[in-house]
């Protein structure tokens, strides 16, 4: 099965640039997506196909992907940025796979 | 941009089954892929299976597979999982949520809806 690995935690302080990180075996071959979630709340899309925004989220957010490695990144991070985010690709063998997300902490 | 609305809580004994619905609106119902992601406490997300309602043949994770059934009915627009066999660790939020094309990411989610399995 194919399996995503993101680092627990990451902290950053306001106005700074957050990276989250999303490694798997030869991810710059898929396509990677990102959600946000905060507490008690559904998952939202940030960053769809590696670096493509849906229309309601901020420019701050952007994507990159290459190798064994995928990055969200974050800029001017703001208070209201504090969630969970995770990484999510398709794959093959094990259809629709989440990374194990990653706290992120302003 | 398609709306999901769940149905509510339940509380479930052990050995029981489960069954959560998904309503659509403002959207394409038949023509999109839904999808059940299940979420237990402090724990990440989970993908369960889909279903293309136009379609109507289900896929479900390896996981899944002998305890899940993912079902739509066009005429409501509404989607809906059932998970049997049920043990504390089901206990969790779930989730429905369309996926788009080929890609498979998800632009619209539910609500979430919490299962709680106790004696």
């Amino acid at each position: 099965s194919y399996i995503l690995t993101q680092p627990p935690a990451v902290s950053v302080a306001p106005g700074q640039t957050a990276r989250i990180t999303c490694g798997g075996n030869n991810i710059g071959s898929k396509s990677v997506h990102w959600y946000q979630q905060k507490p008690g709340q559904a998952p939202v899309l940030v960053v769809y196909d590696d670096n493509d925004r849906p229309s309601e989220i901020p420019e701050r957010f952007s994507g990159s992907n290459s190798g064994n490695t995928a990055t969200l990144t974050i800029n001017r991070v703001e208070a209201g940025d504090e969630a969970d985010y995770y990484c999510q690709v398709w794959d093959g063998s094990s259809d629709v796979v989440f990374g194990g997300g990653t706290k992120v902490t302003v | 941009q398609v709306q999901l609305v769940q149905s509510g809580a339940e509380v479930k004994k052990p050995g029981s089954s489960v069954k959560v619905s998904c309503k659509a609106s403002g959207g394409t119902f038949s023509s999109s892929a839904i999808s059940w992601v299940r979420q237990a406490p402090g724990q990440g997300l989970e993908w369960m299976g889909r279903i293309i309602p136009s379609i109507g043949i289900p896929n479900y994770a390896q996981k899944f597979q002998d305890r899940v059934t993912i079902t739509a009915d066009k005429s409501t627009s509404t989607a809906s999982m059932e998970l049997s066999s049920l043990t504390s660790e089901d206990t969790a939020v779930y989730f429905c949520a369309r996926g788009v094309g080929s890609l498979y990411y998800f632009d619209s989610w539910g609500q979430g809806t919490l299962v709680s399995v106790s004696s």
